[in-house]
């Protein structure tokens, strides 16, 4: 089974401010890890995966995420945060095989204040 | 990339009344479709999996005759909340994976929010 930890429920920055939201995972197997946002009132929308290759995954809106295997971590960040990006941030992993379902962590508030 | 559609996006219905809400891919066929319940400032819970032509596969907790899931197609599921109650009130949103997709990704619906009174 998978599980997955995001550390912060809540994430206060300051516009133009980098910011970097911690997500570490549980899983006896391989994995593929996303990273999905969540505008109030709408469902979710993929902002990057992995897959495999290089560990430095780059997404939309600026915002990328490192896959770190030993660390089991694999952490979003984005240098310079605009209000537009206030949303809820959900990270999540896919097993390689089996039924493949997606498994959420529990999601982390960002608040870019001006 | 892939477009997952749902509706309706709000309703509001009396107790003891049935709701449907309907995911509906709208560009690539979808032979799995997820459905998840979201508690306001929680994350999304996996109530079923909704298989074409076959049952639906209920996460352990859900009930069954509550929450009736049908994919009759390979581009619509729908999920039914018979004899509603105030508990049952919260966002439900469904999702699909394209079906040569095998990496785990899935595409959302918009979500679906439902009031019980």
């Amino acid at each position: 089974a998978q599980s997955v930890t995001q550390l912060d429920s809540q994430v206060p920055v300051f516009e133009e401010a980098p910011v970097e939201l911690r997500c570490n995972y549980s899983s006896s197997v391989s994995v593929y890890l996303f990273w999905y946002v969540q505008y109030p009132n709408q469902g979710l929308q993929l902002l990057l995966k992995y897959l495999s290759g290089s560990t430095l995954v780059k997404g939309i809106n600026g915002f990328e995420a490192e896959f770190n295997k030993s660390q089991t971590s694999f952490h979003l960040r984005k240098p310079s945060v605009h209000i537009s990006d206030t949303a809820e941030y959900f990270c999540a992993v896919s097993p390689f095989q089996g039924a493949q379902k997606l498994v959420f962590g529990q999601g982390t508030r960002l608040t870019i204040n001006p | 990339g892939a477009v997952v559609s749902q509706h309706p996006s709000r309703v509001i219905c009396k107790s003891g009344t049935s709701v449907k809400i309907e995911c509906r891919s709208l560009d690539f066929q979808a032979t799995t479709m997820f459905w998840y319940r979201q508690f306001p400032k929680q994350s999304l819970m996996l109530m079923a999996t909704s298989n074409e032509g076959s049952k639906a596969t209920y996460e352990q907790g859900v009930e069954k005759d509550k929450f009736l899931i049908n994919h009759a197609s390979l581009t619509l599921s729908t999920l039914t909340v018979t004899s509603a109650h105030p508990e049952d009130s919260s966002f439900y949103i469904c999702s699909a994976r394209p079906g040569l997709d095998n990496t785990g990704e899935l595409f959302f619906g918009e979500g679906s929010r439902l009031t019980v009174l």
